[in-house]
């Protein structure tokens, strides 16, 4: 079965400064790989995806993130935060299920608070 | 292009009664799926709906129901409900053969039970 970790419950980091927000995953197939994030009482918003190709993914706002197959990571960076930043980010992986349909499994988030 | 749009957006039921929520696809898209977000907890897939049949299916009880109309908007039907059922319920719609394409996620409902 798919699987999704985000070891971190909260990342700390101040406006400016380079931000890092971690995802592990297993599946059983090549994977498809998510970054979501959500704000207070929103839904979820799509940042970037991994399908196949380059490593190194470039998404929405200015953030990125890299595939790493050997260590089955797929972390979520930025290089300068902005306060405007902080919220709740969820790495998602996608993964054949049986009777052919795709079904995505969540991380339990992690949520980003960037210090003016 | 119209995005995916949820109602109600608050609800209070008390246990044992049903509910329903709604939700209406982005323009174009075919598939709808709806996921179950408790507090501080990551979207729990409920399941699929693709040409008005269920076609994937998470870990929750028959008393989760659904369906999916002709337009491609859907329904998401609870019965004899439980405090644990207290979440926000979001839907999602996509295209189907596009497993590598990514969610268009409404709101949310955000169902209290007491």
């Amino acid at each position: 079965a798919q699987s999704v970790a985000q070891p971190e419950d909260q990342v700390n980091v101040a406006e400016g400064n380079p931000l890092t927000v971690k995802c592990t995953y297993s599946v059983s197939g090549n994977p498809y790989l998510f970054w979501y994030v959500q704000y207070p009482n929103r839904g979820l918003q799509f940042l970037l995806k991994y399908i196949t190709g380059d490593n190194l993914v470039k998404g929405s706002y200015g953030f990125e993130a890299e595939f790493n197959k050997s260590q089955t990571s797929f972390h979520l960076k930025k290089p300068s935060a902005l306060v405007s930043d902080s919220a709740l980010y969820f790495c998602a992986v996608r993964d054949k299920a049986k009777g052919g349909s795709y079904i995505p499994t969540f991380g339990r988030g992690t949520s980003l608070i960037v210090h003016p | 292009e119209t995005g995916v749009t949820q109602s109600p957006t608050h609800l209070i039921k008390t246990r044992g009664q049903q509910v329903t929520l709604r939700c209406s696809s982005q323009s174009g898209h075919n598939t709808v799926s709806w996921y179950q977000q408790a507090l501080g907890q990551g979207p729990q897939f409920i399941f699929q709906y693709y040409r008005e049949e269920e076609n994937g299916r998470g870990n929750f009880p028959p008393r989760f129901s659904g369906l999916q109309f002709p337009n491609y908007s859907s329904e998401l039907n609870v019965n004899a409900l439980e405090l644990d059922d207290s979440a926000l319920y979001l839907c999602a719609s996509s295209l189907a053969g596009r497993e590598t394409g990514e969610l268009f996620f409404g709101e949310g409902s955000r169902l209290t039970v007491l």
